[in-house]
């Protein structure tokens, strides 16, 4: 089955720096998403980005289909921010197919 | 607002003391399914619905039942848990196989024990 990997596993910064985070996947997809896991538990969305840039706030995701990657940027970081992100994808043609989820960045913000 | 819910958002049980969490969207989609997450182990599929009255099994489906008698409606049933089922759950739905993404419920966080 399709493979996801996320770097990097641990991230620790400064309120107010800026960061990136990456998701490569090991084939096609028809789905990608970024999550945010808060420290209680909840799987909150970013971005649905299975190809292309969007923009929120200060985050913004892009995703090169064809090269099998999406970056996820946290721009001026807030202590908000901690927590899990989970980029998760669904195998392109697979009918009921699982989101597959990666294992993770956790994201400490310090003030 | 448009919203998977869950309920409820905490649970302690005893083994074998069978238990329903409830989920329910409110967008019209046409797929749901359910995840727990373990520790080292991340997110797994238990169940998922493509449609009402239509189930099919996950990765993980052992020690649960789900049913889809309604198209918002989405609960899972374990019939005797047993404290290996302790985990954080999440229901999920979208509008059909993923497209436009998916939205999760805010989760439960079951102990059996």
């Amino acid at each position: 089955g399709i493979q996801v990997e996320q770097s990097p596993p641990d991230l620790i910064l400064q309120e107010g720096a800026n960061s990136t985070l990456r998701c490569n996947f090991s084939d096609s997809v028809n789905n990608l998403q970024w999550f945010h896991q808060n420290p209680w538990g909840q799987l909150i969305n970013l971005f649905y980005i299975p190809s292309g840039t969007k923009q929120n706030g200060r985050l913004s995701a892009t995703t090169v289909a064809t090269e099998r990657y999406s970056l996820l940027y946290i721009s001026s970081s807030q202590t908000t921010d901690s927590g899990v992100y989970f980029c998760a994808v669904g195998e392109k043609n697979q009918a009921g197919t699982a989101l597959i989820f990666g294992k993770g960045t956790t994201l400490s913000v310090s003030s | 607002e448009a919203q998977v819910t869950q309920n409820p958002r905490y649970l302690i049980t005893v083994t074998g003391k069978k238990l329903t969490v409830t989920c329910s969207q409110n967008m019209n989609h046409e797929y749901m399914s359910w995840y727990r997450q373990d520790p080292g182990l991340g997110l797994r599929q238990i169940y998922y619905s493509m449609n009402v009255e239509v189930t099919d099994k996950g990765d993980v489906p052992e020690g649960y039942k789900v049913s889809r008698k309604e198209k918002r409606n989405f609960p899972l049933i374990l019939e005797s848990p047993s404290p290996n089922q302790t985990s954080l759950y999440f229901c999920a739905s979208s509008l059909s196989r993923g497209i436009g993404g998916y939205t999760f419920g805010s989760g439960t966080r079951l102990t059996v024990v």
